[in-house]
């Protein structure tokens, strides 16, 4: 298994608060992603990092935002938390061009 | 939009039979293509994939076909077991080559015993 750990695996929390999330690697892979997975659309792309602070948007990027400072670490934050982004939230990695992605163990979020 | 469909949200299959599953794109665009087998608390894990320029890729029990003129990508599995028992998600990648995969929308596949 790819070495993917995300932080925390569950929490609870409320409307107005920042939250962050956290993807740790151990596979010096170049690439990581974050994703979310709701009922009825699959898992749409939230951000994604081709390198130490270097960041794109996804397709659902708005009201979240991400930081890369090392190469093993990928972290997600929700400044301000509201009930549309209760979700689960998937990180990925990759290394090289069309090699396939390979996912953490996921993040359930509920924002109550 | 939804440029990959998974039209199918579930699927029943008896033991050591063929499992079919189907996605459609809209996009003629994508380069690559990929499943992903996804169990309750888990990741998605990597099945396989298969390059546009290709029409099939062989994995074991694992087959997916592309027909490029009918933008439809399937995933046979023979025999089904029980095991296989999970959601199943394809994935394409656009030929711009950003890495930025676009999922569907994923069928849950059940092999009975």
């Amino acid at each position: 298994d790819a070495g993917i750990t995300q932080s925390p695996r569950h929490k609870v929390t409320e409307t107005g608060t920042p939250v962050t999330l956290r993807c740790h690697q151990t596979e010096n892979h170049r690439y990581m992603y974050w994703y979310r997975q709701d009922p009825g659309h699959g898992l749409r792309l939230i951000h994604y990092s081709y390198g130490v602070k270097d960041t794109d948007k996804g397709e659902v990027s708005d009201g979240y935002s991400v930081s890369r400072s090392k190469t093993e670490d990928f972290l997600l934050t929700l400044e301000s938390a509201t009930s549309s982004q209760t979700s689960v939230y998937f990180c990925a990695i990759s290394d090289l061009e069309y090699q396939p992605q390979h996912f953490g163990d996921g993040t359930r979020l509920s924002i109550l | 939009d939804q440029q990959v469909k998974q039209n199918s949200p579930s699927l029943s299959v008896q033991e050591g039979r063929i499992s079919i599953l189907n996605c459609d794109y809209t996009n003629s665009m994508f380069d690559y293509f990929l499943w992903y087998k996804k169990y309750p608390a888990e990741g998605p894990t990597f099945l396989i994939s298969i390059s546009s320029i290709k029409d099939k890729n062989e994995d074991g029990r694992f087959t997916v076909f592309l027909n490029k003129s009918a933008k439809h990508l399937s995933l046979h599995i023979v025999p089904s077991q029980p095991g296989d028992s999970a959601v199943y998600f394809c994935a394409a990648i656009p030929t711009s080559g950003t890495y930025k995969y676009i999922f569907g929308t994923g069928t849950r596949l059940k092999v009975l015993a």
